[in-house]
C-alpha cells in the first residue's frame, strides 16, 4: 500500500543548511507536499512540487524530486531558530481526496 | 477569513466522561478532516467528510468515537466514554476541491485533550 517515510529528527547548527528527506511509494502522484508544524500549532503548507519537475526553489527553500528513486527532499538554506518545527512530507491518495502523511521530521537548531 | 476554528483549545477530563470537540471549517470549503496526533503514532486520519457526508471513517479507533457534520459550517468529534489512551492533540482541517493548490489542507490550531 501507499506509504511515506521520513526520519524523525534532524539537528543542525544555526546558519547551516538543513536537508530533510522523504521517500514515497505512489509513482502516479501528481503533487508532493511539505507541511510545517510550529510548536503548539496546526500544520501549514510550506511548499509543494509538481511531479513533472525536478526542482523548485523559493527563497531559502529548495525542493528536489527524484521520481526514479521516489525520493523527495527539502533543503533550508541558512537555517534560523525560527525554522525549528516538525516538517511533514505528504502525497495525495488519488482514489480520494486524502493526503498520506509521513511521520514528520523534527528540526532542531543548535546555536 | 478566520481560518479553521476549533474549540476548546484544551480539555482535561476524567476517564469515563464524554468529550465533544468542535470545528468550524473555512467558509466554502467542501472537505473536512479530523486527525489525531500523538508522539507514539504521529498524525492519524480519523474521518473525513465531503459536502457534510462522511466518506471514510476507517481511522476511527473504535465505537467510542463518533463524528458528525450537521451543516457545512460545523462538525463535532465525540468520545464517549473517554479513556487515558485518548489523550492527544486533535486537529480539524478543511480544503476546497478544484481551487488553489490541489489537496491543500488548512489546519485548525488543535484541541489538546488530556484524559486522567
Amino acid at each position: 500500500g501507499e506509504d511515506v517515510e521520513q526520519s524523525l529528527f534532524l539537528s543542525v547548527r544555526e546558519g547551516d543548511s538543513s536537508v530533510i528527506n522523504c521517500t514515497y511509494t505512489d509513482s502516479s502522484s501528481t503533487y508532493l507536499y511539505w507541511y510545517k508544524q510550529e510548536p503548539g500549532a496546526g500544520l501549514q503548507l510550506l511548499t509543494y512540487i509538481f511531479s513533472n519537475m525536478d526542482m523548485k526553489q523559493d527563497q531559502r527553500l529548495t525542493v528536489l524530486l527524484n521520481k526514479k528513486d521516489k525520493h523527495l527532499s527539502l533543503r533550508i538554506a541558512d537555517t534560523q531558530t525560527g525554522d525549528s518545527a516538525i516538517y511533514f512530507c505528504a502525497e495525495p491518495m488519488d482514489s480520494n481526496y486524502q493526503l498520506i502523511w509521513g511521520a514528520g521530521t523534527k528540526l532542531i537548531i543548535k546555536p | 477569513d478566520a481560518g479553521v476554528i476549533q474549540s476548546p483549545r484544551h480539555e482535561v477530563t476524567e476517564m469515563g466522561q464524554e468529550v465533544t470537540l468542535r470545528c468550524k471549517p473555512i467558509s466554502g470549503h467542501d472537505y473536512l478532516f479530523w486527525y489525531r496526533q500523538t508522539m507514539m503514532r504521529g498524525l492519524e486520519l480519523l474521518i473525513y467528510f465531503n459536502n457534510n457526508v462522511p466518506i471514510d471513517d476507517s481511522g476511527m479507533p473504535e465505537d467510542r468515537f463518533s463524528a458528525k457534520m450537521p451543516n457545512a459550517s460545523f462538525s463535532t468529534l465525540k468520545i464517549q466514554p473517554s479513556e487515558p489512551r485518548d489523550s492527544a492533540v486533535y486537529f480539524c482541517a478543511s480544503s476546497l476541491a478544484g481551487q488553489g493548490i490541489a489537496y491543500e489542507q488548512y489546519f485548525g490550531p488543535g484541541t489538546r485533550l488530556t484524559v486522567t
